[in-house]
């Protein structure tokens, strides 16, 4: 069973531009959680899809949106880059039951 | 407050110790996962848990549901269990995902 690809891996945007990244939950689960992780502030939700929809969000900005879709990829957008953007962005599969999580690797995003 | 507390938050052993790193939370929850991070970033779920005691190797984990606290134990500790280890609890109400603030540990050969 493959895990949960994040791609890229690794980005480096500009302070005003605009980035997309991308997770492929494990097949057959539905629902994927986003997460942004900062050394002051550790892991912080984003949001989570549920079968295309929404179900929950953080307290982030409006800068930060996502989309799921039919066959369970994600994407999330950040437009207009800070350097407090600068981050790691986890995303989890969440199995049927929704305690399972799996997370993949992470994409580390780097604003200059 | 937060709704997880992990202590400590730095830790460091030498190789053979025997390690604990506790979990306090104050939601309900239906289950508690310990997590582990290596640097370069990728997490991996440990253990999950919703009652008693799991094993796993060297790895214990425990939960006590009614005090709401949780132990993960790392016998005879080697340096590659160097790591952050976070622990993150699945809300009961609506299966968010909180977690603690994590516990730097390294292991000294």
């Amino acid at each position: 069973k493959a895990g949960v690809t994040q791609t890229p891996r690794y980005l480096i945007k500009t302070r005003g531009q605009q980035v997309t990244l991308s997770c492929s939950p494990i097949s057959g689960h539905r629902s994927v959680s986003w997460y942004q992780q900062t050394p002051g502030q550790g892991l912080q939700f984003l949001f989570e899809y549920f079968s295309e929809t929404q179900r929950n969000k953080g307290n982030f900005p409006g800068r930060f949106s996502g989309r799921q879709f039919s066959n369970s990829r994600s994407e999330m957008n950040v437009s207009t880059l800070e350097l407090g953007d600068s981050a790691l962005y986890l995303c989890a599969s969440r199995g049927p039951s929704g305690v399972e999580a799996f997370f993949g690797q992470g994409t580390r995003l780097t604003v200059v | 407050k937060n709704e997880v507390e992990q202590s400590p938050q730095n830790l460091t052993a030498q190789e053979g110790e025997f390690i604990t790193i506790n979990c306090s939370y104050s939601v309900g929850i239906s289950a508690l996962h310990w997590l582990q991070q290596h640097p370069g970033g990728g997490i991996v779920s440990l253990f999950m848990l919703s009652s008693g005691k799991k094993k796993h190797g060297r790895l214990i984990a425990t939960i006590n549901i009614q005090e709401k606290h949780s132990s993960l134990h790392i016998t005879a500790s080697h340096p590659r269990d160097s790591a952050v280890y976070i622990c993150a609890v699945i809300s009961g109400y609506n299966n968010d995902m909180r977690f603690g603030a994590g516990t730097r540990l390294t292991v000294k050969p």
